[in-house]
């Protein structure tokens, strides 16, 4: 069964250090999102992005998120400079094109910054 | 916007007895509703979700879920739960299955 897989698993990373976390959809999806889990509290939408471009953003997306799809196959989160409250479970899921599709999610990366 | 509630941070039931958990929505349209199970350390695996038509849907592992357009209801329910089924459920809404809000969290402990 096709599955989005996520590396790293965990990512440990000092504060002020960028991190790119990576994601491989579902290969024939197009919509894609990274949604944030802090611990013990709810997920959290952060964006999604569709046809190469954001499509919408939550207020947690500042200057320092950016999202990227750099070929067919990987659709990447990049965090600038990390802060000690970057650290969370981070979170890709990809959907199919129609409307009565769901979105399948991966088994998340978990940040922590220190 | 959308938003989900989820009124029970904590729920604790005795294996074989029936569950329960509320979620209510607050959206101007018909909105697209899913449940969602997370076991410890795990990613999100989705239990059963609401587009349109029948307003009671079934999902996985026994589950089932009643979609109350009056109520801004769409609780999830099991008649008999297994201890297998203590993790993490989250309610989620979405426009247009475009980005989805979650509620936050129900954790069901199941005694035995």
């Amino acid at each position: 069964e096709p599955e989005v897989t996520q590396t790293p698993s965990h990512q440990v990373t000092q504060m002020g250090q960028e991190v790119i976390l990576r994601c491989v959809p579902i290969s024939n999806h197009l919509y894609f999102y990274w949604y944030r889990q802090i611990l013990g509290q709810k997920v959290e939408f952060l964006v999604s992005f569709y046809n190469n471009e954001i499509s919408e953003k939550s207020e947690i997306f500042d200057d320092q998120f950016s999202v990227e799809r750099p070929d067919g196959s990987n659709f990447t989160l990049k965090i600038r400079s990390t802060k000690l409250e970057d650290s969370a479970m981070y979170f890709c899921a990809s959907r199919p094109m129609g409307g009565n599709t769901e979105a399948f999610f991966g088994q998340g990366t978990r940040l922590t910054v220190v | 916007a959308q938003s989900v509630t989820q009124p029970d941070i904590h729920i604790t039931v005795s294996e074989g007895a029936s569950l329960e958990l509320r979620c209510n929505y607050s959206y101007g349209a018909t909105p697209y509703l899913f449940w969602y199970v997370q076991s410890p350390g795990q990613g999100l695996q989705l239990l059963l979700k609401y587009f349109s038509g029948d307003t009671l849907v079934q999902g996985i592992k026994g589950f089932e879920a009643e979609f109350k357009r009056s109520q801004s209801s769409f609780n999830l329910r099991k008649p008999s739960v297994h201890w297998s089924d203590a993790a993490e459920y989250f309610c989620a809404v979405g426009e247009n299955n475009n980005d989805m809000r979650f509620g936050a969290g129900t954790r069901l402990t199941v005694k035995p």
